[in-house]
């Protein structure tokens, strides 16, 4: 059975405190990897997809990276505005048309 | 565009009552699919639809209908309310398949009592 497991649960950063959220996975072949952040209130917004170990992606204050079994999204000096729960997915091989989703980690920046 | 819509926002129903949530989308995404979240347990897939007139379970299918008439539209169907279906539900889109970003709509806090 694919899993995905976030953590921490929770992070709290003062603005400006760089910081790494983990995902790591389980999975029969993995085709991709998400990552997605979600607001109170609203639905996710996608943020990057990665595919092969050694990948990175990066915008703005954020970059993830791929591992064999986990993803990290780094964040460097971050802002109140990056404050989110960041939700973590994962895509298996062999033809499946179906996301797994982690419980996400919820982010606070303080000023 | 005004990309994914949902319908209603906010709805309480008694338990085995009927309702449909309405989800549409106007970026002509051949894939959308339907995800509940409750607290704690992350977004859970519920069905899918990989274009009109093709649809599948997910992970939690039991006590929901789904059906695509067209591309646009993914109505998700409560055949009889239950508590246990309190949840916000998140409808979802994209181009073709969950591999391209998926584009969620604001969802439907539901209140089953």
């Amino acid at each position: 059975e694919d899993q995905v497991t976030q953590s921490p649960e929770a992070l709290r950063l003062q603005e400006g405190e760089s910081s790494s959220l983990n995902c790591s996975y389980t999975v029969s072949g993995l085709r991709g990897l998400f990552w997605y952040r979600q607001d109170p209130g609203k639905g996710p917004e996608f943020l990057f997809t990665l595919y092969s170990a050694g990948e990175e992606k990066e915008k703005e204050r954020l970059k993830a990276t791929l591992t064999k079994k986990e993803s990290f999204l780094h964040i460097t000096a971050p802002k109140p505005e990056d404050s989110a729960t960041y939700l973590c997915a994962v895509q298996a091989q062999g033809g499946s048309e179906k996301l797994v989703f982690g419980k996400g980690t919820k982010l606070t920046v303080n000023p | 565009n005004a990309g994914v819509t949902q319908t209603p926002k906010f709805q309480v129903l008694k338990t085995g009552q009927s309702m449909t949530l309405q989800c549409a989308q106007d970026m002509n995404h051949e894939y959308m699919s339907w995800y509940r979240q409750d607290p704690g347990m992350g977004l859970r897939l519920i069905h899918y639809s990989v274009g009109a007139g093709i649809t599948d379970q997910g992970e939690v299918p039991n006590g929901y209908n789904v059906s695509r008439s067209t591309t646009e539209d993914f109505p998700l169907r409560l055949l009889s309310a239950a508590p246990s279906q309190t949840s916000v539900y998140f409808c979802a889109s994209s181009y073709s398949g969950p591999g391209y970003e998926q584009y969620f709509g604001p969802g439907t806090r539901l209140t089953v009592t």
